[in-house]
């Protein structure tokens, strides 16, 4: 079985200052991992994946995350943040071994709401 | 343009009374799924399809029909709405899961969905 936990429900930052939003999955296969944003009022907008080629992730707004199998992390994170990155972040994981239960299937977190304040 | 759609976008039902909502991909893919989201739970699973022809149930399929006749199509189906159906819903297509270059989900609009 496939899990993913966000470690922060909330997260405020300053803008310019650093984010880091953490998560933690388990899966029994080897796993893809995501992260999605989902701006107010909006639908769901891929901003990174890992594959197996790289464990540091660079994504779209100068967001990246780092696979640390070791730990089991898969956290998100940017040198400096801009009001336009409020929105909630979700960690996702997601079983590729043909033939398994959850293939397929995304497992979510709960998701971090990201605040950023002038 | 390459998206997932779905229709209606904002819908207020009654109990019990039948409805549809469609979804379709242009990407020819071959995976496509249904999920519903509720404030703290993130998204969940109600059914996939790993094609034509081959639907599944996910963690939260009960009240909950789906049907997969064509590629392109996937349709969630409240054959009697609850109340706690209320949600807001998304649809989503992969080419395949199970090859890394290919196992991104594409995400449709979203669903808003009442139920009174």
């Amino acid at each position: 079985a496939q899990s993913v936990t966000q470690l922060d429900s909330h997260v405020s930052v300053s803008e310019g200052t650093p984010v880091l939003l953490r998560c933690n999955y388990s899966s029994s296969y080897s796993p893809s991992l995501f992260w999605y944003v989902q701006h107010p009022n909006k639908g769901l907008q891929l901003l990174l994946k890992y594959t197996s080629a790289a464990t540091l992730v660079k994504g779209i707004n100068g967001f990246e995350a780092e696979f640390k199998k070791s730990e089991t992390s898969f956290h998100l994170t940017k040198p400096s943040a801009h009001m336009s990155d409020a929105a909630e972040y979700f960690c996702v994981v997601s079983d590729r071994e043909a033939g398994g239960t959850s293939y397929g299937k995304l497992t979510f977190g709960q998701g971090t709401i990201l605040t950023v304040h002038p | 343009e390459a998206q997932v759609t779905q229709n209606p976008r904002y819908l207020i039902t009654v109990t019990g009374k039948k409805l549809t909502v469609t979804c379709s991909q242009n990407m020819n893919h071959e995976y496509m799924s249904w999920y519903r989201q509720d404030p703290g739970l993130g998204l969940r699973q109600i059914y996939y399809s790993m094609n034509v022809e081959v639907t599944d149930k996910g963690d939260v399929p009960e009240g909950y029909k789906v049907s997969r006749k064509e590629k392109r199509n996937f349709p969630l189906i409240l054959e009697s709405p609850s109340p706690n159906q209320t949600s807001l819903y998304f649809c989503a297509s992969s080419l395949n899961p199970g090859v890394e270059e290919y196992n991104e989900q594409f995400f449709g609009p979203g669903t808003r969905l009442t139920v009174l």
